[in-house]
């Protein structure tokens, strides 16, 4: 079975730093382009950051370019962001999403919760 | 600049039909999309892509009652016989070069 499950999430103070796992499983991971797509409680989708299969392409949303940071370890099956100068608009709900080449997004992780707030 | 529009509501009786539309921004007219459910309280999961030609390819599991097409810059989904879980927000994204994703804005989905 594919799968992509988050962890890292929590509640952090501003201006702290925070970092997302995605642990993947069902599918060969390196195939892939990995990102982040945050949902904020009771808005849109809004997408974050992309790697791509080799970490040789990274994308970020212009809201998060500067604090946020995209990696992957493909030994490890594993995507991370590292999200630093946290501000209270960073709280959403964070999902890790696979994306083959050349195609959109087919699989969602279940998410992980971020909240900032003092 | 890639931009998806999507109109934020739309609804239709129990048992017929609706068709989303999902507007891609000039000049961006051979792209093709991909459509997203997101029921009440749930993650989002991936429905099917739709390439400019009309042809789409849906996810494991998706019934046959949704389906894909296109016309111009318009990506459309229609859903066949509603039912009451199709109650939803519908979302379309799409690809840019490199490696960025673009959301549209969803359609909400009210089955009367």
């Amino acid at each position: 079975e594919v799968q992509l499950v988050e962890s890292g999430g929590g509640l952090v103070q501003p201006g702290r730093s925070l970092r997302l796992s995605c642990a993947a499983s069902g599918f060969i991971f390196d195939y892939y382009a990995l990102h982040w797509v945050r949902q904020a409680p009771g808005k849109g989708l809004e997408w974050v950051s992309g790697i791509s299969w080799n970490s040789g392409s990274i994308g970020y949303a212009e809201s998060v370019k500067g604090r946020f940071t995209i990696s992957r370890d493909n030994a490890k099956n594993s995507l991370h962001l590292q999200m630093s100068g946290l501000t209270v608009e960073d709280t959403a709900l964070y999902y890790c999403v696979r994306a083959a080449v050349g195609d959109g997004v087919d699989v969602w992780g279940q998410g992980t919760a971020v909240t900032v707030s003092s | 600049q890639l931009v998806l529009t999507q109109s934020p509501s739309a609804s239709a009786p129990l048992g017929a039909s609706v068709k989303l539309t999902c507007t891609l921004s000039s000049g961006h007219i051979t792209y093709a999309i991909a459509w997203h459910q997101q029921q009440p309280e749930k993650g989002p999961r991936f429905l099917m892509n739709v390439r400019s030609d009309g042809s789409h390819n849906k996810g494991d599991g998706i019934p046959d009652r949704f389906s894909g097409s296109s016309s111009g810059t318009d990506r459309y989904l229609t859903i066949s016989s509603l039912q009451s879980e199709d109650e939803a927000d519908y979302y379309c994204q799409t690809w840019d070069t490199g490696i960025h994703v673009v959301f549209g804005g969803g359609t909400k989905v009210t089955v009367l």
